[in-house]
């Protein structure tokens, strides 16, 4: 059953605090995306990456990071420099000769304490 | 600047009563429309993808419809399991990103 998931569900997080946070699908799909979704705000981009061991900078990139070691794993990282970092976060999956639908995990919602 | 505007905000409707979700944007070279369901604390799941003017999808009791500066989601005959906010995206533009707005969130009472 192919799909996207992530983990946890929910994060808790004490101030000064790293954390990551896990996506991965098995669609096979070349490309990935994190989203910071908030109330009353569209979903916004924080990083992506098209191919294993590339990725690029999003629209709010600050304050986190992400690694693509293997086609199937986009981990996100929330370091302590970000400022505000509750949210619900999202991991999106395409493959970008397809239709370029973006297909969504469950999400994780990150506390911060 | 590409700029993806859902109205209304929030809407109430009794079962059976058929309506539209309107997604108005602004965006140089459309490569896609997209609508998507979201369920409270789930992820968005996809329903439609649009590509040009007068393109029409339906799924169910849901017709996505397209035009130049806007698409519709029309929902007939809505039943309480369709209440949930409904998301548009829009592909396009110098940076080739997705462009989502802010959803309309539907109320369907029985």
């Amino acid at each position: 059953d192919g799909g996207i998931t992530q983990s946890p569900k929910y994060l808790f997080r004490k101030e000064g605090q790293n954390v990551t946070l896990s996506c991965e699908q098995n669609l096979n799909h070349d490309a990935m995306y994190w989203y910071r979704q908030d109330p009353g705000q569209g979903l916004r981009l924080i990083y992506y990456s098209q191919i294993v061991n590339d990725f690029q900078k999003g629209d709010i990139a600050e304050g986190y990071s992400v690694s693509r070691e293997k086609k199937e794993s986009f981990p996100l990282t929330v370091t302590s420099a970000q400022k505000n970092p509750t949210a619900f976060y999202l991991c999106a999956s395409t493959n970008p000769s397809g239709t370029d639908t973006q297909y969504f995990g469950p999400g994780t919602r990150l506390t911060v304490l | 600047e590409d700029q993806v505007t859902q109205s209304p905000e929030a809407l109430r409707l009794q079962e059976g009563e058929s309506s539209s979700l309107n997604c108005s944007y602004t965006v140089s070279g459309l490569r896609g429309l997209f609508w998507y369901r979201q369920d409270p604390g789930k992820g968005p799941e996809f329903l439609f993808t649009l590509y040009s003017a007068g393109e029409e999808k339906e799924k169910e009791r849901l017709k996505a419809t397209l035009t130049k500066k806007e698409s519709f989601l029309h929902i007939t005959a809505p039943k309480p399991e369709d209440s949930a906010t409904y998301l548009c995206a829009v592909r396009g533009g110098a940076t080739n990103k997705l462009i989502f707005g802010t959803g309309t969130l539907l109320a369907v009472q029985p």
